[in-house]
């Protein structure tokens, strides 16, 4: 089993409506998990960071994660053109610091 | 600006050829970090550094070598022992020590083998 797995995609929406990425990890002791967003081409930015049970909002953007299931998702409400990337999933093993990173879901958001 | 600069953005190289990519901060961070990226696959550790003058491998560091002289600065060289060296690499930093959170990332080095 992959430590971080991910649904490679592609998930197409349309514009205005919710999109759904999925995360899911090994480690069960992990602490920390990120969600970061990479445009074709570009390098990775950090749009979501989550350490708690529950969810994280952050204007468009909710952060989920469920410990006891191993599982971390992102909610994009009001998907834009610009949603458009791929969203890659990050999480620090709790054995060693290691930053493991999904190999990520491509996004496409169709006005 | 704070940021992470990384050069070259493109890069050809012959094979046989040794090349040097360069990362230079400027956000006062401890630990820098290399991965490289492949279509379809997650970012990969090829080396990272918390302190000056010291440096770990990483998941895939047979080829490369790097260095720590300056707080600052964390080159990679990609050496002809690098058997599939195309990829994009990116450079990243993190406050503090390995593990304490989020990554920081150059806008990556695209080199291409001819």
């Amino acid at each position: 089993q992959k430590e971080v797995e991910q649904n490679s995609g592609p998930l197409s929406v349309p514009e205005g409506a919710i999109a759904s990425l999925n995360c899911t990890y090994s480690d069960r002791v992990s602490q920390s998990f990120f969600w970061y967003r990479q445009y074709s081409g570009k390098s990775p930015e950090l749009i979501m960071s989550i350490y708690s049970n529950g969810d994280k909002e952050d204007g468009r953007f909710t952060a989920q994660l469920n410990k006891a299931s191993q599982y971390v998702s992102l909610l994009i409400r009001d998907s834009q053109p610009s949603d458009s990337a791929t969203y890659l999933c990050a999480v620090i093993l709790y054995n060693n610091n290691d930053m493991r990173f999904g190999a990520g879901t491509r996004l496409t958001v169709k006005p | 600006d704070g940021g992470i600069t990384q050069s070259p953005k493109y890069l050809f190289r012959k094979e046989g050829q040794n090349v040097t990519l360069s990362c230079e901060q400027n956000l006062n961070h401890d630990a820098m970090y290399w991965y490289r990226q492949d279509p379809g696959q997650g970012l990969r550790l090829i080396y990272y550094s918390q302190i000056v003058n010291d440096f770990q491998k990483g998941d895939i560091a047979e080829g490369y070598s790097v260095s720590r002289e300056k707080k600052e600065s964390f080159p990679l060289t990609v050496t002809s022992a690098q058997k599939n060296p195309t990829a994009f690499y990116l450079c990243a930093s993190s406050m503090g020590d390995r593990g304490a959170g989020e990554l920081f990332f150059g806008e990556g080095s695209r080199l291409t083998v001819l």
